[in-house]
């Protein structure tokens, strides 16, 4: 069975900080592994990795992927109010069949 | 509009009601899926339809029914639900099934009392 955990499960920091959440893998047939933050209600899309060791970087997030050691973490610096959210990752298959982590809840406080 | 809308954005109802929730995605996408977030549980995918055939079915019970008239819509279905349905159902597209990004609409809070 495809599975995918995140850790920390829940994580707080002050403004200014930076943060990593991991994501670790296990699926048959991995495609790509996708990152989304969920705030109040639908997640959004962050970035998709295919291919390891290449960062990929929107701003003060960037992310990188290890398919060697199947995992994945996110980076956030300079972490803002604003970056509150939970934190998705997703890996898909060559099947065609996505599967989530549950999450890791990020509060930054001012 | 753009993107993902869903309707209603909330829903009460009763055990022995049916109703219907909608998604519309307006991306020119050829693939939506259905999903079912409880509290403190991650996403559940329940349903996938490519170029508007159903290709995934996550043993989802027969309570709920998908229904995918044309790529730009998606229905589901509900009959006969139990108060554990009561959750976050979140509609999404992507360009292409499974290995792309996929676009999130609002969601449906449904409660079923």
């Amino acid at each position: 069975e495809d599975k995918v955990v995140q850790s920390p499960l829940s994580l707080v920091v002050h403004e200014g900080d930076t943060v990593t959440l991991n994501c670790s893998y296990e699926v048959t047939n991995f495609r790509s592994l996708l990152w989304y933050k969920q705030e109040k209600k639908a997640p959004t899309f962050l970035f998709m990795l295919t291919s390891s060791g290449i960062e990929k970087k929107s701003g003060r997030l960037s992310s990188i992927l290890d398919k060697k050691e199947l995992f994945s973490i996110l980076n956030i610096t300079a972490t803002q109010t604003g970056d509150s959210a939970v934190y998705l990752c997703a890996v898909a298959t060559n099947a065609g069949k996505s599967t989530f982590g549950d999450g890791t809840t990020l509060t930054v406080k001012p | 509009e753009t993107g993902v809308t869903q309707t209603p954005r909330h829903l009460v109802m009763g055990m022995t009601n049916k109703k219907s929730l909608k998604c519309e995605q307006h991306l020119g996408h050829n693939a939506m899926y259905w999903y079912k977030q409880s509290a403190k549980k991650p996403l559940e995918l329940m349903f996938v339809y490519s170029l508007e055939e159903r290709v995934e079915n996550n043993s989802v019970p027969s309570r709920f029914s998908p229904e995918c008239p044309n790529s730009s819509h998606l229905f589901l279905h509900l009959h006969t639900l139990q108060p554990e349905d009561s959750a976050l159902y979140l509609c999404a597209s992507s360009q292409v099934q499974g290995t792309y990004e996929q676009y999130f609409g609002p969601g449906t809070r449904l409660t079923v009392t």
